[in-house]
């Protein structure tokens, strides 16, 4: 159980171009999702974190305009990088959290590999 | 800010042997959790061990272990009998706000297992 996917695993996209990521949980209602960064080599920034119904809260230095999250639902949460650039480029990854046995423990999708070219 | 410490960038152990990761954290909060999650090549991040701080007694999962001292802030981790499916990414993390809170994590540790 505790399944959370992510689609697509990987995307390509011209600069100025927006681009959609799903985080689907799967078997379970999560009340809380996130949003990770990974820079090739680095270790994982959380961008936001959203709860169904309600805006996300971003980090620091996240731009909300540029990484536009919607959390519709309890099972699907998506992030939308909008005007994307070069930089934008890297390994997005998302998490959720529900009425586990452990409702502090978060499980992880695969990741979605972003180029921007 | 909470801030999450893994100071060994890389560690190397022989087939079946012990392996120690160490990890710190800064918090000025009294409750808490802390993980380990390893993350192979597949970058799928998979949960090792989890320890909630108002837990005295160590945690342990098979092979791992965590050395967990509150007052030190230090949360090691402790990999026996190393196998060869070892080898991955380490990432230490911390969260707090009763686990609601995204996590905090290390810059993590490359962990190699020698054959």
């Amino acid at each position: 159980g505790a399944v959370v996917s992510q689609h697509p695993s990987r995307v390509i996209c011209k600069s100025g171009t927006s681009v959609k990521i799903e985080c689907r949980s799967l078997d379970f209602q999560a009340t809380t999702m996130f949003w990770y960064r990974q820079f090739p080599k680095k270790s994982l920034m959380l961008m936001a974190t959203s709860n169904e119904g309600s805006k996300a809260t971003y980090e620091q230095g996240v731009e909300k305009d540029k990484f536009l999250i919607n959390h519709a639902s309890l099972t699907l949460s998506t992030l939308t990088v909008t005007s994307a650039h070069p930089e934008d480029s890297s390994f997005y990854i998302c998490s959720a959290i529900g009425q586990m046995v452990y409702p502090y423990e978060q499980y992880f999708g695969p990741g979605t590999r972003l180029t921007v070219t | 800010a909470q801030t999450v410490t893994q100071s060994q960038p890389e560690m190397s152990v022989q087939e079946a042997e012990t392996v120690t990761l160490s990890c710190t954290y800064d918090t000025s909060e009294s409750d808490y959790y802390l993980f380990w999650y390893k993350q192979p090549p597949s970058r799928q991040m998979i949960l090792v061990i989890r320890q909630e701080a108002y837990k005295q007694q160590n945690a342990t999962e098979n092979r791992f272990s965590v050395n967990f001292q509150k007052a030190a802030k230090s949360f090691s981790l402790k990999i026996s009998d190393s196998q060869l499916g070892d080898a991955a990414m380490y990432f230490c993390a911390y969260n707090s706000g009763g686990g609601a809170d995204g996590l905090t994590f290390g810059k993590g540790t490359h962990l190699i297992i020698q054959p």
